[in-house]
């Protein structure tokens, strides 16, 4: 079945301590997605490629980057996290129609991040 | 800027009875789409239904259907014969025509009772 993976499911890491969240897609969609959701609350939206092109959400961190070295795969790095950055990290692909529409958009089971 | 209100935080519902979640949303555009998403407890966030606002006829998805009152952007969900795999959490979103980003709703939380 054609889907969305995010690796790995949990991770823990350490204040300050460099991460990297990984997503792969085999939908063959050309967006893709990076959010943030705390606890009962709506996914935040922090950044997304459309094919190579990065588009940074204003409010986004600068201590969050994102690589995306092929279609299929997608990394989210977080460079120093604290405390405040515990959270779930969704990915989620769409595809962009023919007149640049974004289409619906599919999502990952999510990486639960954990900061001691 | 476009908004998107549920103001229902929580609702409950006893097995195989209809619920139905409501969503408002503002904007000035004609070309949107809106969405209702579902993330159980595991945490995975599922598409339910879609609607293209040019589209009057109301989208269904088995169980699932909205009434979309384009007028009063109104976009309620009524999910028939509730099963207790619909607890959940309930996202209503909006997206504009040419767009990518996902406009949220705070979220409801439906309870389905035994």
């Amino acid at each position: 079945d054609a889907m969305v993976i995010q690796n790995p499911r949990y991770q823990v890491t350490q204040f300050g301590k460099p991460v990297t969240l990984s997503c792969s897609q085999t939908l063959n969609h050309n967006v893709m997605y990076w959010y943030q959701q705390k606890s009962s609350q709506a996914p935040k939206l922090l950044f997304h490629y459309y094919d190579k092109d990065f588009n940074n959400e204003a409010d986004t961190p600068d201590n969050f980057q994102s690589r995306r070295p092929n279609t299929s795969f997608c990394f989210l790095d977080i460079r120093s996290p604290g405390l405040g950055d515990a959270a779930m990290y969704l990915c989620a692909t769409s595809r962009a129609g023919a007149s640049g529409r974004g289409e619906t958009q599919y999502f990952g089971p999510g990486t639960r991040l954990l900061v001691l | 800027a476009q908004t998107v209100t549920q103001s229902q935080p929580e609702m409950s519902v006893q097995e195989a009875e209809t619920v139905t979640l409501s969503c408002t949303y503002d904007t000035s555009e004609s070309d949107y789409y809106l969405f209702w998403y579902k993330q159980p407890p595991s945490r995975q966030m599922i598409l339910v239904i879609r609607q293209e606002a040019y589209k009057q006829q109301n989208a269904t998805e088995n169980r699932f259907s909205v009434n979309f009152q384009k007028a009063a952007k109104s976009f309620s969900l009524k999910i028939s014969d509730s099963q207790l795999g619909d607890a959940a959490m309930y996202f209503c979103a909006y997206r504009s025509g040419l767009g990518y980003q996902l406009i949220w709703g705070a979220g409801t939380k439906l309870i389905i009772k035994p």
